[in-house]
């Protein structure tokens, strides 16, 4: 029962390519995120979606295009990859959005791309 | 703009040893404060979190501290195991929900 699940686990592509990777939860969560380690281990926010709309987008390229078709999945696809994409790409979620929530996240298990 | 800082960035300690993990952060404007393991290859598993409003929280041998006036917390491991080897990460979520996380503590427990 794994309550946030990430597909593919790895991804090896070229330059150029276009891929998508896919998030689901099972914990009924209304805010989904993703994060990006790179290769120095640093975990920075990239954008957080709550019932299927943005609410956070930490100025990635807009070759970076998230996508919520219902608020249990959040998927990532990502065009033109560039090499400085190679990094693991963690989607988590936590139970509500807004202020003082103070709700936990919970991480999925990453997903390691690299571009060649 | 807030920043997350871990000290040290590793330790290498005898099996069965206290340990403490320091975290500190620039913004003292948070609403809570979690702390998470990851293994090498792995994903984020959450240890503790701690709201704006807690001074502590306590899992096991685990005891984190939230000292928020000061931008600081501290994760003590008591008797620490070789299981414990992992990269701890500390993260604060401010008004915006983000997470920031620091850079993380390389814990390595010898047998």
């Amino acid at each position: 029962d794994t309550a946030v699940s990430q597909t593919p686990k790895y991804l090896v592509t070229q330059m150029g390519n276009d891929k998508s990777i896919k998030c689901e939860q099972n914990l009924g969560h209304d805010t989904m995120y993703w994060y990006k380690q790179d290769s120095k281990k640093f975990l920075k926010i990239m954008f957080s979606y709550n019932n299927k709309e943005l609410i956070i987008n930490e100025t990635v390229p807009n070759r970076f295009s998230p996508k919520s078709p219902d608020k249990a999945h959040l998927n990532l696809h990502i065009n033109s990859l560039e090499l400085g994409d190679s990094a693991v790409y963690f989607c988590a979620s936590s139970p509500l959005a807004g202020a003082n929530s103070g709700n936990e996240q919970f991480f999925g298990p990453g997903t390691r791309l690299t571009v060649l | 703009k807030q920043e997350v800082t871990q000290i040290p960035a590793a330790l290498s300690v005898p099996e069965g040893e206290n340990l403490v993990l320091n975290c500190s952060f620039t913004d003292s404007a948070i609403y809570n404060l979690q702390w998470f393991r990851q293994d090498p290859g792995k994903g984020l598993t959450s240890l503790l979190l701690i709201q704006s409003s807690q001074r502590e929280q306590t899992s096991g041998r685990l005891n984190a501290s939230l000292d928020k006036s000061s931008g600081r917390s501290t994760l003590y491991i008591a008797a620490s195991q070789p299981g414990d080897s992992a990269t701890y990460l500390c993260a604060v979520t401010g008004g915006s929900e983000k997470l920031v996380f620091g850079k993380g503590t390389k814990l390595t427990v010898n047998p």
